[in-house]
């Protein structure tokens, strides 16, 4: 069964560091997203990305996020300068779909991000 | 406005009895509602989904009751049996947009 992957499942960084985590969509979908899930607190929307551009982002996803495809098969978050409340699990998630009501959203397994 | 709120936080069942979890919402533009399930370490993954113009969706041992006129949603696991423990995140969405709004999400445990 195609799944979403995504790399690393865990990284801890330095308040102040870059990161950039990454994700391989599943190869047919078009659509792609990120939301990240603070421990304990539901599943949040980051941001949706099509055809080389973001389609839709939240209050969250500010000057500090930034979202890129390099290549055909990979989807990447990054985080400029990381801070302690970006601490998070951040789910990549793709959809052969242009609207989430007419197709399954597909997640991967998440990264886990601790920032110290 | 574009808050989902689930209830119960957590939720314990014993195996062979039947789970419910509530949600409500406000924004009347959504028209679809998904329950997600995840389990320890994996991403959320679609259980059942629902559009508001019926009341009613069954899929074996998973129902999603649906009240447009109060605005709300619910789950219902019949049988439930310890695999179905997990967290169980109700979400909504609107045709014009294509994030899911989710809820705070129910732990379910189910006793042997």
């Amino acid at each position: 069964e195609p799944e979403v992957t995504q790399t690393p499942s865990h990284q801890v960084t330095q308040m102040g560091q870059e990161v950039i985590l990454r994700c391989v969509p599943i190869s047919n979908h078009l659509y792609f997203y990120w939301y990240r899930q603070i421990l304990g607190q539901k599943v949040e929307f980051l941001v949706s990305f099509y055809n080389n551009e973001i389609s839709e982002k939240s209050e969250i996803f500010d000057d500090q996020f930034s979202v890129e495809r390099p290549d055909g098969s990979n989807f990447t978050l990054k985080i400029r300068s990381t801070k302690l409340e970006d601490s998070a699990m951040y789910f990549c998630a793709s959809s052969a779909f242009r609207t989430v009501n007419t197709g399954e959203l597909f997640f991967g397994e998440g990264s886990r991000l601790t920032v110290l | 406005q574009q808050q989902v709120k689930q209830s119960p936080q957590s939720l314990i069942v014993q195996k062979g009895g039947i789970s419910i979890i509530n949600c409500a919402y406000e924004n009347t533009a959504f028209d679809y509602f998904p329950w997600y399930q995840q389990f320890p370490g994996k991403g959320p993954a679609l259980l059942i989904a629902i559009r508001p113009d019926v009341s009613e969706k069954k899929e074996g041992r998973f129902t999603i009751s649906f009240n447009k006129s109060a605005k709300q949603f619910s789950l219902h696991i019949m049988d439930s049996q310890p695999g179905d423990s997990a967290t169980y995140f109700c979400a909504a969405s609107s045709g014009a947009t294509n994030k899911l709004i989710f809820g705070t999400g129910t732990l379910l445990a189910v006793q042997p």
